[in-house]
């Protein structure tokens, strides 16, 4: 069974500046994907950022990329330039490639101050 | 880009009656279909494994005979909550594939529950 965890329930950080969210995760699985899902206050999923796991160099999708660390299992977020609209939940997700099925972490709070 | 429609988005039932939640790819077609329920707060536990033509795969602990799944085209599933009580009461969100390899998921807008 593939386990999502993240370790940061909330987080908050200044307008313009910087913010890593951490996740980590279990599998045993070799071909998965992992997932970035932003869950603002409207409690639509919008994918942020995806990972093939086959794939060394780190996806990139402009003011967001990954910190993917297959061997450590760890799989960061970084936001650069935090504007107020990236305010939401964001889940951290696992997807193995035979079943299709999504694992969720429980999600960081993050809050965006002006 | 490829959408996938939930209906409705917010219900009121009272309690002992029936709800039915629609799930709806528009533009291409899905075999697999998924249900997942969040609670306040909480993250998104999956529910059920819906596939096109056959019985649904629950996952543990979540009852068949009260969480009715019907697949029956490639592009509706149907949640039904039968007999509902004030603890279904949740949000809702279904999601859908397309049938290509590495088809990417996409998710409904969620539907919200609440069982009087």
């Amino acid at each position: 069974a593939q386990t999502v965890t993240q370790s940061q329930p909330e987080m908050s950080v200044q307008e313009a500046e910087t913010v890593t969210l951490s996740c980590t995760y279990d599998t045993s699985e070799n071909n998965y994907y992992l997932f970035w899902y932003k869950q603002p206050p409207s409690r639509q999923m919008i994918l942020v950022i995806r990972q093939e796991a086959y794939k060394q160099q780190n996806a990139t999708e402009n003011r967001f990329s990954v910190n993917f660390q297959k061997a450590a299992k760890s799989f960061s977020l970084k936001i650069s330039d935090s504007q107020l609209g990236d305010t939401a939940m964001y889940f951290c997700a696992h997807l193995w490639a035979g079943s299709y099925q999504l694992t969720f972490g429980k999600g960081t709070k993050l809050s965006v101050i002006p | 880009g490829a959408v996938v429609s939930q209906h409705p988005s917010w219900v009121i039932c009272k309690s002992g009656t029936s709800v039915k939640i629609e799930c709806r790819s528009l533009d291409f077609q899905a075999t697999t279909m998924f249900w997942y329920r969040q609670f306040p707060k909480q993250s998104l536990m999956l529910m059920a494994t819906s596939n096109e033509g056959s019985k649904a795969t629950y996952e543990q602990g979540v009852e068949k005979d009260k969480f009715l799944i019907n697949h029956a085209s490639l592009t509706l599933s149907t949640l039904t909550v039968t007999s509902a009580h004030p603890e279904d009461s949740s949000f809702y969100i279904c999601s859908a594939r397309g049938n290509s390899y590495n088809s990417p998921l996409h998710f409904g807008n969620g539907t919200r529950l609440t069982v009087t």
